[in-house]
């Protein structure tokens, strides 16, 4: 695609549920982020692929929080059991190589009520 | 820990004046990325700066990166409404090239009235 995509952009869940959150990211970028901006905050970093495996999820807060890319393309965060405390917009970057430029998406934003 | 902290965290000014955003760290970083992020969207790469002392200018954008690599400044000059937003620098981890795994500072908020 033209961007990184992120769907949906919106969530709203009840504590104690789990929810996934995509990130389409600009074809052939093989280097992936996740981060989580709070309110009021900058980003912080969660987990980075590159192609299909995990190259770093020393960012992730506990083991609720999971991310796959399969087939090294499309990623998704999961998250378990949220808490009000997840609530937050959170933004999935790509690029090419992991030296040159990281676009990213525009967030999903979610709410744990 | 790295740590990159901003100031000012809020900055409301007329339009035609200067200003100038801070990011500072006592750690030592590779490179330093400047964002603007608009409300509802992601952060949108404005430059990177890699070489102490290093000077880039983008039209009426100002950006330097301190002689250590521990800090750096954005400078507006005649700023615009158009220039409101949420500017962010971050910066890439001690030892590492990766320019998209960062460490963000906590954003300057500005607004520019007409």
């Amino acid at each position: 695609g033209a961007g990184v995509s992120q769907t949906p952009s919106n969530k709203v869940t009840e504590k104690g549920k789990y929810v996934e959150l995509r990130c389409d990211p600009i074809s052939g970028h093989t280097a992936l982020y996740w981060y989580r901006q709070s309110l009021g905050q900058g980003p912080e970093f969660l987990i980075y692929f590159q192609g299909t495996g995990a190259a770093d999820d020393s960012g992730l807060p506990n083991d609720r929080f999971f991310a796959v890319r399969p087939e090294g393309s499309v990623s998704t965060l999961k998250i378990q059991r949220t808490e009000r405390g997840d609530s937050a917009v959170y933004l999935c970057a790509s690029s090419s190589q992991t030296n040159t430029e990281a676009f990213f998406g525009q967030g999903t934003r979610l709410t744990v009520v | 820990t790295q740590l990159l902290e901003q100031s000012p965290q809020f900055l409301s000014i007329q339009e035609g004046e200067n200003l100038t955003v801070y990011c500072n760290s006592s750690s030592v970083f590779s490179s330093l990325q400047w964002y603007r992020q608009e409300p509802g969207e992601g952060p949108v790469l404005l430059v990177t700066v890699v070489t102490g002392g290093e000077v880039k200018k983008l039209k009426r954008l100002t950006f330097q990166f301190g002689d250590a690599r521990k800090d750096s400044s954005l400078h507006i000059t005649a700023a615009q409404p158009g220039d409101t937003g949420l500017y962010l620098c971050a910066g890439a981890w001690v030892g590492s090239s990766n320019t998209g795994k960062l460490i963000f500072g906590q954003g300057t908020t500005l607004q520019v009235k007409p």
